[in-house]
């Protein structure tokens, strides 16, 4: 399994609070993703990067915002929690940009 | 923009029972087409993936053919185990290979 861990696993939130998320690498991966899965939408992008320092906006960019001032932690944050970010959230990793492997998930609930 | 379509879930099917899950797509170019599998409380394991037209990718038994003629890429899985059970997800890369785009996933029960 590639090396991607994520934490917290779980977090319980009130609206209007900030939550950050991190995703950790050990493979040493250029490219890293984070999505949020939700019943019947699959699996949408909410922003990538593909260097340090180097991120670009997915399909469902607002409200959410990213850092990555090393290779391997890339970190998601919400500024302003909102319930419909409720969701798991996953974080996936790719070298040559073609072929993810994905971290075990986060649980977020936002009250 | 690219799209990918799955057949709608849930399938549920008696193990040994042959098994297919279809996937269309919608893209521009020739991208990558991937088939993903995630067991409850998981996250996505890649299980095959077709690189270029006429590509079989294949994996535990999972066999899936990109089909540039029809737009689709089909898994399919000739006797399928209770352990088999899961939400399965095809996807496609963008033209860059840096992104993908998922189907909505199709859950699977093998029942014994």
């Amino acid at each position: 399994d590639a090396g991607i861990t994520q934490s917290p696993r779980h977090k319980v939130t009130e609206t209007g609070t900030p939550v950050t998320l991190r995703c950790h690498q050990t493979e040493n991966h250029r490219y890293m993703y984070w999505y949020r899965q939700d019943p019947g939408h699959g699996l949408r992008l909410i922003h990538y990067s593909y260097g340090v320092k180097d991120t670009d906006k997915g399909e469902v960019s607002d409200g959410y915002s990213v850092s990555r001032s090393k290779t391997e932690d890339f970190l998601l944050t919400l500024e302003s929690a909102t319930s419909s970010q409720t969701s798991v959230y996953f974080c996936a990793i790719s070298s040559s940009a073609d072929t993810q492997y994905f971290g075990p998930g986060t649980r977020l609930t936002v009250l | 923009g690219d799209s990918v379509t799955q057949m709608e879930g849930p399938v549920t099917l008696s193990e040994e029972a042959f098994l297919t899950i279809n996937c269309t797509y919608t893209a521009t170019g020739y991208p990558s087409l991937f088939w993903y599998v995630q067991y409850p409380g998981e996250g996505l394991q890649l299980l095959l993936k077709a690189t270029k037209a006429d590509d079989k990718g294949s994996n535990k038994g999972f066999e899936a053919t990109y089909r540039k003629e029809t737009t689709s890429f089909h898994l399919e899985k000739g006797s399928v185990q209770v352990s088999d059970s899961a939400v399965y997800f095809c996807a496609l890369s963008d033209p860059s290979g840096s992104r993908l785009t998922f189907g909505e996933g199709t859950q699977l029960t093998v029942n014994p």
